[in-house]
């Protein structure tokens, strides 16, 4: 079945920029989702289809996908940006999450 | 805009039948847009998904919880349910009630999810 692999952790300066990644098989051959989750919270949509952005959030998130890997970056990132991240796909009739990122703040 | 709240018990024994209800507010369960889904988060780890229904009657399910998962739709009450029959502690997560898009298979909204646990 297929898999999502992503780092279990990133930590990055206030005002830098995180890039957070999601292997898959040829996973540029699909619609990639990214949700964040902060403590005791459900998760929110912060991209969809690779690289577009729900109404309400910022600029700062955008997503790249190409080959083996999806990107999530976050530039200019802030305190309020600490929180885990997920990747997820749609592969033969099932969704598929990644084990999710934990983004820390240094 | 739309809003989802699940409902349902707290706590389960091993063995019996877990039934939750996520009610759909600001929009209607008809709509041909979109699919209801539920996907959990066991203490500590990541999300889960457990499957989608379509108002039409369609279903997909995660292949290794499909003989023990139902989820239909309830119009005329605009909710859907999720039952999940022999439970064990493994089972124990939160669950969460979401909106996926029927082009794209993202989710939103979330509902705010909530705990069962499995224990006698």
């Amino acid at each position: 079945s297929y898999v999502l692999t992503q780092p279990p952790s990133v930590s990055v300066a206030p005002g830098q920029t995180a890039a957070i990644t999601c292997g898959g098989n040829n996973i540029g051959g699909k619609d990639v989702h990214w949700y964040q989750q902060k403590p005791g919270q459900a998760p929110v949509l912060v991209v969809h289809d690779d690289n577009d952005r729900p109404s309400g959030i910022p600029e700062r998130f955008s997503g790249s996908n190409s080959g083996d890997t999806a990107t999530l970056t976050i530039t200019r990132v802030e305190a309020g940006d600490e929180a885990d991240y997920y990747c997820q796909v749609w592969d033969s009739h099932r969704e598929i999450f990644g084990g999710g990122t934990k983004l820390t703040v240094l | 805009q739309v809003q989802l709240q699940e409902s349902g018990p707290g706590l389960v024994k091993p063995s019996e039948t877990l039934s939750l209800t996520c009610s759909v507010s600001g929009g209607s369960i008809r709509s041909s847009n979109y699919y209801w889904g539920w996907i959990r988060q066991p203490p500590g780890k990541g999300l889960e998904w457990i499957g989608n229904v379509y108002f039409g009657g369609n279903t997909y399910y995660e292949p290794s919880l499909k003989s023990r998962v139902t989820i239909q739709v309830d119009a005329s009450k605009n909710q859907f349910s999720l039952k999940l029959t022999s439970v064990t502690a493994t089972d124990t997560a939160v669950y969460y009630c979401a909106r996926r898009s029927r082009g794209s298979s993202r989710y939103r909204p979330w509902g705010q999810g909530i705990l069962v646990t499995v224990s006698s």
